[in-house]
């Protein structure tokens, strides 16, 4: 069983329109989640980072929120574009100070015009 | 340079041959990872570099599996004898070497064993 499961695997909008992706993690202890952007056929990048005592965090369209009491976080997309399809990866760092995060599978996002 | 570069973009390969995958780390960055992104699978963490200490081998799946940075910057990771199974996206990344600092990841090798 993985330590970070996503849902959902996949979905699909309509441009303009808003969606909430799940990410709940089993990981302890917990330092830092992240969640991060993979267009395909690139890296993953950033989106936003959030500590145990942070409850949400936004990036310009996009909004994280963290529950680290019942360990999940979402991740809402306001107003979707085009460019906004793409996998969309948590990632749960276990320890302060350690490298070896664990990613979830993602969940891969297709906003149609 | 800008980000972090990755060559080649793409790599089919026959079963049984060697390949070697190249990362351009972001100039500065004393830290170095390899990953591996398997299809429907999240990334699976292979090795990592820091300065010049050991690295971490702990991700390498089997011996067939071996990289190496020279000179703190550039690293290359080898596979001998590929299996079909080792078809994935080679992901490398590189941070600032401090622990838990954000990692900035290539756009990866796409490697195909047929």
């Amino acid at each position: 069983k993985n330590q970070v499961e996503q849902s959902p695997q996949s979905l699909i909008i309509l441009e303009g329109k808003n969606c909430t992706l799940q990410c709940n993690y089993t990981v302890s202890p917990f330092s830092n989640l992240r969640w991060y952007k993979q267009d395909t056929g690139r890296g993953p990048v950033s989106l936003t980072i959030m500590t145990f005592s942070e409850n949400t965090k936004s990036n310009g369209r996009y909004t994280a929120t963290l529950d680290a009491d019942t360990k999940q976080s979402s991740l809402h997309i306001t107003a979707s574009q085009l460019s906004d399809s793409a996998s969309y990866i948590c990632v749960v760092s276990p320890a302060s100070g350690t490298y070896k995060y664990i990613f979830g599978t993602g969940t891969r996002l297709k906003v149609l015009a | 340079g800008a980000g972090v570069s990755q060559s080649p973009s793409n790599k089919v390969t026959e079963k049984g041959k060697d390949v070697e995958l190249r990362c351009d780390p972001i100039s500065g960055h004393t830290a170095l990872y390899w990953y591996r992104q398997s299809l429907g699978q999240g990334l699976e963490f292979l090795i990592y570099f820091q300065g010049n200490s050991a690295p971490d081998k702990s991700g390498l799946p089997s011996d067939r599996f071996s990289a190496e940075r020279t000179g703190g910057s550039v690293s290359t990771l080898t596979i001998q004898r590929t299996q079909q199974e080792d078809s994935a996206v080679y992901l490398c990344a590189s941070s600032s070497g401090a622990r838990g600092t954000e990692q900035f990841f290539g756009p990866g090798t796409r490697l195909t064993v047929l």
